[in-house]
């Protein structure tokens, strides 16, 4: 129930084509998701994150779909760039139960040829 | 502002050798935690903390001990190195939803 399914592992784009990653979880105690983008030698870095709240959210190119019922949510990227190529990661947290945790999926490795 | 910071950056060890591995963060967070990252594996969380004084397992805490005397610092101990125990450490910390990482230490054990 705590697991995280990320899909696919990895994937390759056009430049200015879009990218689609998807999660999808069990917990119905996750109530916030983000996206994280980590470059080769680096920490991960918060891209954007979703509350249950809403079903969408936009910042730039990249979006967030969350549909509830079907416990999944995806990232979009559009018009991706080659300076996008990076390993995408999915998250979930229980933050109104104070527990803190977050569960991570296993990433997606996203190459867009230029 | 440095955000969160990690020494060492590399590290090489022979088995059954101890180290820790050094954390801070600036920015006043109660919340932190230290993962590893391995391939295919994600990141999987070792220890938290919610503040000084306060520590709890992750889902994979064996061979490994924390301690938070400090808000700033969470420095990770590794008792008796293992093979098993190469892989990418990451410090974080957390704020209000928001979690920070830091740069990272590789260890390779031998």
């Amino acid at each position: 129930q705590q697991q995280v399914k990320q899909s696919p592992q990895s994937l390759i784009v056009q430049k200015g084509g879009i990218s689609i990653i998807n999660c999808a979880y069990e917990n119905t105690a996750f109530d916030y998701f983000p996206w994280y983008q980590q470059f080769p030698g680096k920490g991960p870095a918060l891209l954007i994150a979703i509350r249950p709240d809403v079903s969408e959210k936009k910042e730039g190119r990249f979006t967030i779909s969350f549909n509830k019922s079907a416990k999944q949510f995806s990232l979009h990227i559009m018009d991706s760039q080659p300076g996008d190529s990076a390993t995408y990661f999915c998250a979930a947290s229980p933050l109104t139960s104070g527990t803190y945790k977050y569960i991570f999926g296993t990433g997606t490795r996203l190459k867009v040829l230029a | 502002n440095a955000g969160v910071t990690q020494t060492p950056k590399f590290q090489v060890l022979k088995t059954g050798q101890s180290m820790t591995l050094q954390c801070a963060q600036d920015m006043n967070h109660e919340y932190m935690s230290w993962y590893r990252q391995d391939p295919g594996m994600g990141l999987r969380l070792i220890h938290y903390s919610v503040g000084a004084g306060i520590t709890d397992q992750g889902e994979v805490p064996n061979g490994y001990n924390v301690s938070r005397s400090t808000t700033e610092d969470f420095p990770l101990r590794l008792l008796s190195a293992a093979p098993s125990q190469t892989s990418v450490y990451f410090c974080a910390s957390k704020g209000r939803y928001e979690q920070y990482f830091g740069p990272g230490t590789r260890l390779t054990v031998t």
